[in-house]
């Protein structure tokens, strides 16, 4: 069972910034927060990962609660391409990536 | 260009004929695993590899079986395919499984059992 929560769907217009929450309550303390997207007919994409501190990378940036409880997966300039289905995921299970149902961005000409 | 290859694409076959999904990788990865993807029910893991001659059952391996013979390659074998193996499946790879290694995906298979 995904040990996460997202709302079902979001939107945004294109060039703005979006901001996708995550909740993982149950988290442990060694566990990573991974974010992973689904475009239409393709595999999942591995977006970002971390653990405690905030973290940046070229697709995207991910602020993590101090508590660890929540996390935030932000796009700075949202383009139509990243349409998609975004996954936040616990990364404390032993042998697999646990999905759930994800959030689907839509995004706004 | 680092990636991981699925064949074929897609396939209509009809029931209790033998297929084989294969996949690559060439990025040296240890792990290696095959999910599937189902309306309603999200990526679930079939089967997973985390090295040669290693594999093990996720949590839907019925009707499926696994070999990892080299490092590269992990097919995904359907000896008697039933229609409730319809699906569309991924296979993934990684450095080695751990929390803080990224996954590569395949773009996927979509198999269609008649």
């Amino acid at each position: 069972d995904a040990k996460t929560t997202q709302p079902n769907s979001m939107e945004s217009n294109e060039e703005e910034p979006v901001h996708l929450p995550c909740n993982h309550s149950t988290i442990s303390g060694t566990d990573y927060i991974h974010w992973y997207r689904q475009l239409p007919s393709q595999g999942p994409e591995y977006v970002i990962h971390g653990l405690t501190s905030n973290v940046n990378n070229r697709m995207a940036s991910l602020a993590i609660a101090e508590d660890r409880k929540s996390s935030t997966l932000i796009l700075h300039r949202a383009t139509l391409r990243d349409a998609a289905v975004y996954y936040c995921i616990d990364g404390g299970a032993t042998n697999k990536l646990i999905f759930g149902t994800g959030t689907l961005l839509a995004v706004q000409p | 260009e680092a990636q991981v290859t699925q064949n074929p694409r897609y396939l209509i076959t009809v029931t209790g004929k033998k297929l084989t999904v294969t996949c690559s990788q060439n990025m040296n990865h240890e792990y290696m695993s095959w999910y599937r993807q189902d309306p309603g029910l999200g990526l679930r893991q079939i089967y997973y590899s985390m090295n040669v001659e290693v594999t093990d059952k996720g949590d839907v391996p019925e009707g499926y079986k696994v070999s990892r013979k080299e490092k590269r390659n992990f097919p995904l074998i359907l000896e008697s395919p039933s229609p409730n193996q319809t699906s569309l499946y991924f296979c993934a790879s990684s450095l080695w499984f751990s929390g803080n290694q990224p996954q590569h995906f395949g773009d996927g298979t979509r198999l269609s059992i008649l």
